[in-house]
């Protein structure tokens, strides 16, 4: 069955980076996109963007533009997010969904992981 | 940016009750919509897809239709386990957006 297991929660300082790991099983990891999407504490859904594990192309969104990449290892099945120059409102829980086989988004989704940005 | 606008915010119902939420696109998007539903400190799920397509072990008293700009998110009987969060979003054009999500509780 498809499983997305995320790493662990986070607590970083401002001005640091954190990186989320998304370990993908039970299909072939190269053939679906994976998409990240954050949510705050109390507020809706964000998406970051979205990464093809198959050449590794990317879409971020433009609020993420030049402090987020994400990459892939196909060795391990598993894509990771990377957020850099955090500060407290990046606090929230990362989720990866993948994305379905006709193109919907976020069938099967990630556990979450919480990353807390606080000095 | 395709912004998505969901009404209401939140809901009072019933154990029984049909309802329905509506998700409104700011320029058409074909039927490029999904619905998610949310339980508290749980990952969103996903229900439907292309606006009313099912998702795999999805039961039938959730449905979803329209196309362009105007959707809707049926639950024909409300049970204990649907109150929660529900998200519409736009897949058809990059970035993807979500609605600000309906609350639905138990009246």
């Amino acid at each position: 069955q498809v499983q997305l297991v995320q790493s662990g929660a986070e607590v970083k300082k401002p001005g640091a980076s954190v990186r989320v790991s998304c370990k993908a099983s039970g299909y072939t990891f190269t053939t679906y996109l994976m998409h990240w999407v954050r949510q705050a504490p109390g507020q809706g859904l964000e998406w970051m963007g979205i990464i093809n594990p198959g050449g590794g192309s990317t879409n971020y969104a433009q609020k993420f533009q030049g402090r987020v990449t994400m990459t892939r290892d196909t060795s391990t099945s598993t894509v990771y997010l990377e957020l850099s120059r955090l500060r407290s409102e990046d606090t929230a829980v990362y989720y990866c969904a993948r994305e379905g086989p006709t193109g919907e988004p976020a069938d099967y989704w990630g556990q979450g992981t919480l990353v807390t940005v606080s000095s | 940016d395709i912004q998505m606008t969901q009404s209401p915010s939140s809901l009072s119902a019933s154990v029984g009750d049909r309802v329905t939420i509506t998700c409104r696109a700011s320029q058409g998007i074909s039927n490029y919509l999904a619905w998610f539903q949310q339980k508290p400190g749980k990952a969103p799920k996903s229900l439907i897809y292309a606006a009313s397509s099912l998702q795999t072990g999805v039961p039938s008293k959730f449905s979803g239709s329209g196309s362009g700009t105007d959707f809707t998110l049926t639950i024909s009987s409300l049970q204990p386990e649907d109150f929660a969060t529900y998200y519409c979003q736009q897949y058809n054009s990059y970035p993807l957006t979500f609605g600000g999500g309906t609350k639905v509780e138990i009246k």
